[in-house]
């Protein structure tokens, strides 16, 4: 099984500024990650796939990069609505596919 | 637009069976070109693949659920269902359904991001 694991767990971050969040695999998932979002109370919404191409509708804000085992997702400047919880997952093995923990990105 | 609906008891006791189904509307199960899948979400934690099933029937199964997981589909009724039996309360989640796009790995068609999601449905496992 693949173990992803997301750092860091909480990233405290002000309105406009960038916040910069990671994936590590334990094996390489070539770049066969995604990135989702998700708020409280929600289903997890898709934001990125194949590691760096934006889902429809989702801002040029959000944008992700890395392949192998080492995956970021950045968001250049951090909105009122982007404060939630983000999770990485890998579908590049599978049975099981796997998710990260989830890095909260909450109000500085 | 494409719409997936879980449904289903709130509530089930210890070591019965946990059913819930997924409608999809606004699109066919039977599309080659997706998956639908089953993920779970305990109280305050994160997400867990519970399962995934092809509109052909083929199923794959998260080895730690396997022996206690059936999952089917219903082309006929647009509809997939998740079967979990002997739950304990280490099964209380919300419970997601999800369409996962397609792609070929040696032939073989493998779910990718899951990009379509339900609202999810809150299953307590309790006496």
């Amino acid at each position: 099984e693949i173990v992803m694991t997301q750092s860091p767990a909480t990233l405290s971050v002000s309105p406009g500024e960038r916040a910069t969040l990671s994936c590590r695999a334990s094996q390489s998932v070539s770049s066969n990650l995604a990135w989702y979002q998700q708020k409280p109370g929600q289903a997890p919404r898709l934001l990125i796939y194949g590691a760096s191409t934006r889902a429809t509708g989702i801002p040029a804000r959000f944008s992700g990069s890395g392949s192998g085992t080492e995956f970021t997702l950045t968001i250049s400047s951090l909105q009122s609505e982007d404060f939630a919880v983000y999770y990485c997952q890998q579908y590049n093995n599978w049975p099981p596919r796997t998710f990260g923990q989830g890095t909260k990105v909450e109000i500085k | 637009q494409l719409q997936l609906q879980e449904s289903g008891p709130g509530l089930v006791k210890p070591s019965e069976t946990l059913s819930l189904t997924c409608t999809v509307s606004g699109g066919s199960i039977s599309s080659s070109s997706y998956y639908w899948g089953w993920i779970r979400q305990p109280p305050g934690k994160g997400l867990e693949w519970i399962g995934s099933i092809y509109y052909s029937g083929s199923t794959y199964y998260n080895p730690s659920l396997k022996s206690r997981v059936t999952i089917s589909v219903d082309t006929s009724k647009n509809q997939f269902s998740l079967k979990l039996s002997s739950v304990t309360a280490a099964d209380t989640a919300v419970y997601y359904c999800a369409r996962a796009d397609v792609m070929i790995v040696v032939v073989i068609p493998t779910p990718t991001a899951f990009d379509i999601w339900g609202q999810g449905t809150m299953v307590t496992v309790s006496s």
